[in-house]
């Protein structure tokens, strides 16, 4: 298993600013994941972030609105730019490793970020 | 489309009461089913992974098993500690990315 802290556990942000979440890891992982549950809703993936490449993402987020870093196998950060009422919602990072052998087994998440945007 | 269906929405149980979970998935190619549990403002804590059709997983009170096309939980007597939103999602092959269900709120009640 792995263990993930997420800061901030929870933040009030006004219309059009940002906000950058971290993810940090008590191991190395090579796949990091961000996703997004929004009120009443179950879990959506944003985007794939893989130390030393591009973050993959998913249908519907976009780079300019939700950047990404992996500066390490330990860490990433994911920003919530210029956000609105809509973005009101509890961000959660997620690592892939394996606890049975097997090259992967299942992704592991942090305790999330909640986020309410006025 | 991947799919995720979980039913029923919410299921109050009392104490000792044992019960079942269903998920209901299609995808193109399972790499694994995987069982959650959320507990109200935290992340979702692993439970099961399932890869093949026939499999069983158990721990403590609860039991997962895997047929083509869903997935049981079953929880046996449970317990007021029990009480949590348990989420279902797939993997499918070629992918890292999880399809989640939108869960079964589970109260037990003493």
């Amino acid at each position: 298993s792995a263990v993930i802290s997420q800061k901030p556990s929870r933040d009030i942000c006004q219309r059009g600013t940002s906000l950058t979440i971290q993810c940090q890891v008590d191991s190395q992982v090579t796949m990091m994941f961000w996703y997004r549950q929004q009120p009443g809703q179950s879990l959506t993936l944003i985007a794939t972030a893989n130390q030393g490449s591009e973050a993959t993402y998913e249908s519907g987020f976009v780079i300019d609105k939700f950047p990404i870093s992996r500066p390490n196998l330990t860490f990433s950060t994911l920003t919530v730019s210029n956000m609105s009422p809509e973005d009101s919602s509890i961000y959660l990072c997620s690592v892939e490793t394996s606890s049975s052998g097997r090259a992967w087994d299942t992704q592991y998440f942090g305790p999330g970020t909640r986020l309410t945007v006025l | 489309e991947d799919q995720v269906t979980q039913s029923p929405e919410a299921l109050r149980l009392q104490e000792g009461e044992s019960s079942s979970l269903n998920c209901s998935y299609t995808v193109s190619g399972l790499r694994g089913l995987f069982w959650y549990r959320q507990d109200p403002g935290k992340g979702p804590e692993f439970l099961f992974t399932l890869y093949s059709a026939g499999e069983e997983k158990e721990k403590e009170r609860l039991k997962a098993t895997l047929t083509k096309k869903e997935s049981f939980l079953h929880i046996t007597a449970p317990k007021p500690e029990d009480s949590a939103t348990y989420l279902c999602a797939v993997q499918a092959r070629g992918t890292d990315k999880l399809i989640f269900g939108t869960g079964t709120r589970l109260q037990v009640f003493p």
